[in-house]
C-alpha cells in the first residue's frame, strides 16, 4: 500500500531555532499533501494544504510566515517552522493522497507524525 | 468548524465485547473515512464508505452509513486489547473542501 515517510519523528531544540520538518510519499506521486498538527487528547488541525510546483493554502489562523511549506517535487513536501517558541510545541502529522488513483474517493495516507518540543 | 463529530469521546469495554462509536457530521458528503491512531504515532486507514453505501465490512469493522441522518457508525466485534487506540472519523466534503476530523473516540480494551 501507499507509504508516507515522515522525519524526524522528535525533535528538541532550544528557543528561537528553526525546525525543518520532511514529509516524503514513496511508492506514488503526492500532487497534493497536508499538514496538520494535534495537541495532545485532540483532533488532528489542519493547518495548510501544500500543492507541488504552487504556493501553500494556509488554513484561517495559521501564520505563514510562522510556517513555511514548500512541495518542491511530487514526493517532498517540507514544512518548517521559524523561530520556533515553546508554544509550537506540538504533534504535527502530514498526509498525502495518490490522486494519479483517481481525485475522489481515495483515503489519506499519514505520516508517522513528528513530536516537536521547543525549550 | 468542525464537520464530523464523534461519541462517545471515551469508551473502556473489556476483551471480547464489541465496540461501537458514532459519528455525526454537518455538510453533504462524498465519502466518510475512519482511521486509527495509537498514541504518538500517524493515523491508519481503515475504511471508507462512499455516500451512495450503506454499509461496509473489513475484517471485524462494520461501518454504517446513513446519510439521511449525517451519521455514521464503527463497529468493532470481539475486540482485543491491541484495538485500543483513537479513532477518528473524516469527512470528503462534496465541495472541495478538505478532510475535516472529528474529535475522535478514545476506546480502552482491557485484557
Amino acid at each position: 500500500g501507499a507509504v508516507v515517510s515522515q522525519h524526524p519523528s522528535w525533535v528538541i531544540c532550544k528557543s528561537g531555532t528553526s525546525v525543518k520538518i520532511e514529509c516524503r510519499s514513496l511508492d506514488f506521486q503526492a500532487t497534493t499533501m497536508f499538514w496538520y498538527r494535534q495537541f495532545p487528547k485532540q483532533s488532528l488541525m489542519l493547518m495548510a494544504t501544500s500543492n507541488e510546483g504552487s504556493k501553500a493554502t494556509y488554513e484561517q489562523g495559521v501564520e505563514k510566515d510562522k510556517f513555511l511549506i514548500n512541495h518542491a517535487s511530487l514526493t517532498l513536501s517540507t514544512l518548517t517552522v521559524t523561530s520556533a517558541h515553546p508554544e509550537d510545541s506540538s504533534f504535527y502529522i502530514c498526509s498525502a493522497r495518490d490522486f494519479m488513483a483517481g481525485a475522489y474517493n481515495q483515503p489519506q495516507h499519514f505520516g508517522d507524525g513528528t513530536r516537536l518540543s521547543i525549550l | 468548524s468542525q464537520q464530523g463529530e464523534e461519541d462517545p469521546q471515551a469508551l473502556s469495554i473489556q476483551e471480547g465485547e464489541n465496540a461501537t462509536m458514532n459519528c455525526s457530521y454537518k455538510t453533504s458528503i462524498n465519502n466518510l473515512q475512519w482511521y486509527r491512531q495509537n498514541s504518538g504515532r500517524g493515523l491508519v486507514h481503515l475504511i471508507l464508505i462512499r455516500s451512495n453505501e450503506r454499509e461496509k465490512h473489513s475484517g471485524r469493522l462494520r461501518v454504517t452509513l446513513d446519510t439521511s441522518k449525517k451519521s455514521s457508525s464503527l463497529l468493532i466485534t470481539a475486540s482485543r486489547a491491541a484495538d485500543t487506540a483513537s479513532y477518528f472519523c473524516a469527512t470528503d466534503s462534496l465541495y472541495g473542501q478538505n478532510f475535516v476530523f472529528g474529535p475522535g473516540t478514545r476506546l480502552s480494551v482491557l485484557p
